[in-house]
């Protein structure tokens, strides 16, 4: 089973301020790396999907890099919607696997 | 628009059994894989169950294989995992996912996700 570590779990920050998310995984995964965001009592939302294509709808403030094994989800500027839990998940390999998330929340 | 409404659950007693719908909308529903994914209180996601768009493939999370069957009927456009010999740690809500890709090989990213539906499982 592949595993993804994000880093940090939490992270404090001001709106305006540049989030950055990192996600690691124990052996490589190609590009086949999706990022979701999750508010309180709401389901997850898919952000970016293959290492760094945006989904349909998502702001350009958010954007994502990274292949094999090191991957970053980026914002540009946090808007106060924005602060949430990010998850990390790969499907190169069976079973597909999340990581344990990162919060982000208001400085 | 897409839209997933899941049903089905509630409280149920250890070793008991319960069958999650999911209702789907908005899409061809026979040209997409589903998943479902199920999340515990407080806790991170767990991908549970994948099943092809003709249901002729399935794959199953270790912690659930041989417990739970996913299936599915296109002329209802309608998801459904029965879940049998229930366990204390498969109580959690459980989310109906329509996946990206259209076939199996290139599926495995949840692009539309239900609003879910809990399960609980406790004496």
């Amino acid at each position: 089973e592949i595993v993804l570590t994000q880093s940090p779990a939490t992270l404090s920050l001001s709106p305006g301020e540049r989030a950055t998310l990192s996600c690691r995984a124990s052996q490589s995964v190609s590009n086949y790396l999706a990022w979701y965001q999750q508010k309180p009592g709401q389901a997850p939302r898919l952000l970016i999907y293959d290492a760094s294509n945006r989904a349909t709808g998502i702001p350009a403030r958010f954007s994502g890099s990274g292949s094999g094994t090191d991957f970053t989800l980026t914002i540009s500027s946090l808007e106060p919607e924005d602060f949430a839990v990010y998850y990390c998940q790969q499907r190169r390999n069976w079973p597909w696997t999340f990581g344990q998330g990162t919060k982000v929340e208001i400085k | 628009e897409v839209q997933l409404l899941e049903s089905g659950g509630g409280l149920v007693q250890p070793g008991g059994s319960l069958r999650l719908s999911c209702a789907a909308s908005g899409f061809t529903f026979s040209s997409y894989a589903m998943s479902w994914v199920r999340q515990a209180p407080g806790k991170g996601l767990e991908w549970v169950s994948v099943i092809s768009g003709s249901g002729g493939s399935t794959y199953y999370a270790d912690s659930v294989k041989g417990r739970f069957t996913i299936s599915r009927d296109n002329s209802k456009n309608t998801l459904y995992l029965q879940m049998n010999s229930l366990r204390a740690e498969d109580t959690a809500v459980y989310y109906c996912t329509k996946d990206q890709g259209g076939v199996l090989a290139a599926a495995g990213t949840f692009a539309y996700w239900g609003q879910g539906t809990l399960v609980t499982v406790s004496s």
